[in-house]
C-alpha cells in the first residue's frame, strides 16, 4: 500500500472553529489531493498541489485552504468550519496529473461539523 | 446534470452469480475510464482500467461505449469479498470525475 497518512482520523468540532487536516506521504509523489465525500454524492475534489507550494483550486474549494510547505505534507484548513463541511475528507497522491487514472488514496479523515 | 452518474444499487446476488451493472458520463470528451473499488468506510482503490475494446481481470470484465456514452462492470462467479461500491471514474480535461458509486452485496 501507498504510503499515505491522514490525520486526524475523526475530529469533532464545533461551527465557526478553524480546523486543520494533515495528509503526509511517504512516496515522494509530485501531485497530492484533497477529495470529500457525502452520501449521493461522488468524490469531489477541493484542492489539489502540482508541488511544493503550488496549488489550485477544485470544483469545491469555497471555505477551503491549502498548503505545502514540503513534499510529503499537503494541508486543508477550514478557516470557519460550518455544518455543510461534515463529510468524509480523502487525500490522494499520484505521480502523474490523473494521466494513468491511478490515485492512491488516504484512509480518510471524517469530521462532524456541530 | 452530474458529469458521471451511477445505479447506486444496492445490487444483492448470491455467491456465484454474475452481476453487471453501468455508469453514464456527460462528457463526450471524456478520454479515459476506470473503476475503483471502495469497501465499506475505506479508501477507494483502482480496480482497473477500461479501455476501448473491452478488457478482463480475472472474474472483472469491463466495457465501454462511447457511442452511448456508458461504461460497464460485470463480475462472474461472485465472491463475498466481491461486496462492495464500485465507483466509476471519468478523465476529461485534466479532471477525473467520480460516480457516487454502486453498492454490489454478495450473500452467502
Amino acid at each position: 500500500d501507498a504510503g499515505i497518512t491522514q490525520s486526524p482520523r475523526h475530529k469533532v468540532t464545533e461551527t465557526g472553529t478553524p480546523v486543520t487536516l494533515r495528509c503526509h506521504q511517504t512516496e515522494n509523489h509530485r501531485y497530492m489531493y484533497w477529495y470529500r465525500q457525502d452520501p449521493g454524492h461522488g468524490l469531489r475534489l477541493i484542492h489539489y498541489s502540482y508541488g511544493v507550494k503550488d496549488t489550485d483550486k477544485g470544483e469545491v474549494s469555497d471555505g477551503y485552504s491549502v498548503s505545502r510547505s514540503k513534499t510529503e505534507d499537503f494541508l486543508l484548513t477550514l478557516e470557519s468550519a460550518t455544518s455543510s463541511q461534515t463529510s468524509v475528507y480523502f487525500c490522494a497522491i499520484s505521480d502523474y496529473r490523473d494521466n494513468t487514472g491511478e490515485l492512491f488514496f488516504g484512509e480518510g479523515s471524517r469530521l462532524t461539523v456541530l | 446534470r452530474k458529469e458521471v452518474e451511477q445505479d447506486p444499487g444496492p445490487f444483492n446476488v448470491p455467491e456465484g452469480a454474475t452481476v453487471a451493472f453501468n455508469c453514464t458520463y456527460s462528457n463526450s470528451a471524456s478520454q479515459s475510464f476506470f473503476w475503483y473499488r471502495q469497501d465499506c468506510r475505506k479508501e477507494p482503490k483502482l480496480l482497473m482500467s477500461v479501455y476501448s475494446s473491452g478488457n478482463e481481470d480475472g472474474r472483472f470484465t469491463a466495457q465501454l461505449n462511447r457511442a452511448s456514452q456508458y461504461i460497464s462492470l460485470l463480475i462472474r462467479d461472485s465472491k463475498l469479498s466481491d461486496s462492495a461500491t464500485y465507483l466509476c471514474v471519468v478523465k476529461g480535461d485534466y479532471k477525473l470525475s467520480f460516480g457516487a458509486g454502486t453498492t454490489v452485496t454478495v450473500r452467502a
